[in-house]
Formats: C-alpha cells, sequence, structure tokens
C-alpha cells in the first residue's frame, strides 16, 4: 500500500516562482491536510479539505492556494514564492473526522533562494 | 500565543530507563488527543491516540487530565530504537495544533 504520496521530494525555486506541490492518497479518506514545518515551531496547517471539491484555511494560509478536484488528489500552490517559504512540507489523511489519527507522506523540502 | 505546549529536551537517557512527557494545551474544549513520534528527516507516524481513561499500548502509557489541561506519555524499558522527536496534537472542532516536539535519546 502506499499511502500518502508527495511530489516532488525536493526543490529548489528562486523568489517569485510558482509551483505546485502534489498529495495523493489511496486509502479513499475524505479529509486531507497541508502542514509545513519549521525547527523549533512544530507542524503548522496550511489548508484542508473534509472532501473533492472543499478546502478550507488552517493556521498560516498567506501565500498559498489548494485544490481537491479529485477525492484522492490535493495539490497546494505557491503563486510566488518567498525566501520564508522555505520549509518541510508534509501532506496527510484521515478517514472521516479531523479527530482521526492522520497518516503523513514522507515531505517535501522546499528552498526558495 | 503557543496553543500546544512541550518541554523541547533533549531527554537523554540509558536504555532500560522509565522516562515521561508532557504537554499542556490551552483550549479547554479540545476533543481529541494524539502522540505521534517523528524519526529525524522523516513524517510524523501515530503512536497512541489519548483516551479519557487514559491507555496503554506495550511499554507506551497515555494520560488526559483535563483539570490540568495536560496529556502525559510515560515510555518504560526505553529502547534504543525509542530515539525519536514526540509530538503532541490537541483538536477541537476543525482546529488542530501540533506542539513543537520533545526530542528523546536513549543511549546504550
Amino acid at each position: 500500500n502506499a499511502g500518502v504520496t508527495q511530489t516532488p521530494k525536493f526543490r529548489v525555486l528562486k523568489t517569485g516562482q510558482s509551483m505546485t506541490l502534489l498529495c495523493a492518497q489511496d486509502m479513499n479518506h475524505e479529509y486531507m491536510y497541508w502542514y509545513r514545518q519549521d525547527p523549533g515551531m512544530g507542524l503548522r496547517l496550511i489548508h484542508y479539505s473534509v472532501g473533492e471539491g472543499t478546502t478550507a484555511k488552517g493556521e498560516v494560509p498567506d501565500g498559498y492556494n489548494v485544490s481537491r478536484l479529485k477525492k484522492q488528489n490535493f495539490l497546494l500552490g505557491l503563486e510566488s514564492a518567498a525566501p520564508s517559504q522555505t520549509s518541510v512540507y508534509f501532506c496527510a489523511s484521515s478517514a472521516y473526522s479531523i479527530n482521526q489519527p492522520q497518516h503523513f507522506g514522507d515531505g517535501t523540502r522546499l528552498s526558495i533562494l | 500565543r503557543k496553543e500546544v505546549e512541550q518541554d523541547p529536551g533533549p531527554f537523554n537517557v540509558p536504555e532500560g530507563a522509565t522516562v515521561a512527557f508532557n504537554c499542556t494545551y490551552s483550549n479547554s474544549a479540545s476533543q481529541s488527543f494524539f502522540w505521534y513520534r517523528q524519526d529525524c528527516r522523516k513524517e510524523p507516524k501515530l503512536l497512541m491516540s489519548v483516551y479519557s481513561s487514559g491507555n496503554e499500548d506495550g511499554r507506551f502509557t497515555a494520560q488526559l487530565n483535563r483539570a490540568s489541561q495536560y496529556i502525559s506519555l510515560l515510555i518504560r524499558d526505553s529502547k534504543l530504537s525509542d530515539s525519536a522527536t514526540y509530538l503532541c496534537v490537541d483538536v477541537n472542532n476543525n482546529d488542530m495544533r501540533f506542539g513543537a516536539g520533545t526530542r528523546l535519546t536513549v543511549k546504550p
């Protein structure tokens, strides 16, 4: 079982460039999440989705957009990358509620120069 | 304002030791709590859910104290493989907060 798969694993961008991070899950989960993890700050929720076609803001949504056109995929977009967005990004999913355990992808390391 | 606080450690303990971590939360309405384990440069993985009555899974025991608003994780008979960062999570409706983690190193 693949579980939650994130692509790419690593990326280096220049300030102002745009990119999309892809998250795919094969567990038929309704809920999906995007986090960023910075040293000393733990995981912070960027956006999440409670089902196909829905998205909602998390704790730190500014500078990011998301889309959930298909149940299995959750895309995170950076329209104009900034150095402050250098981080490790994790995608996760849970079956049908935010109160359930989450399954994480193995992360995307993003550096903005 | 941090809503979930953990002692960052590091906790350095010998093999076989018992070690306990606490995690305080500020939202008295929080409904669900979890402990995750994260190895260096890896993704978080669920260790335990935390139930009101407390729960145990082998060498690991989780407790919830609603009156004092903290959850705890007790690890008995520590193994070298327990070395990791332990993250606590509290969930209230659609708001979920992770602690910054407590680092544990178990030494031979």
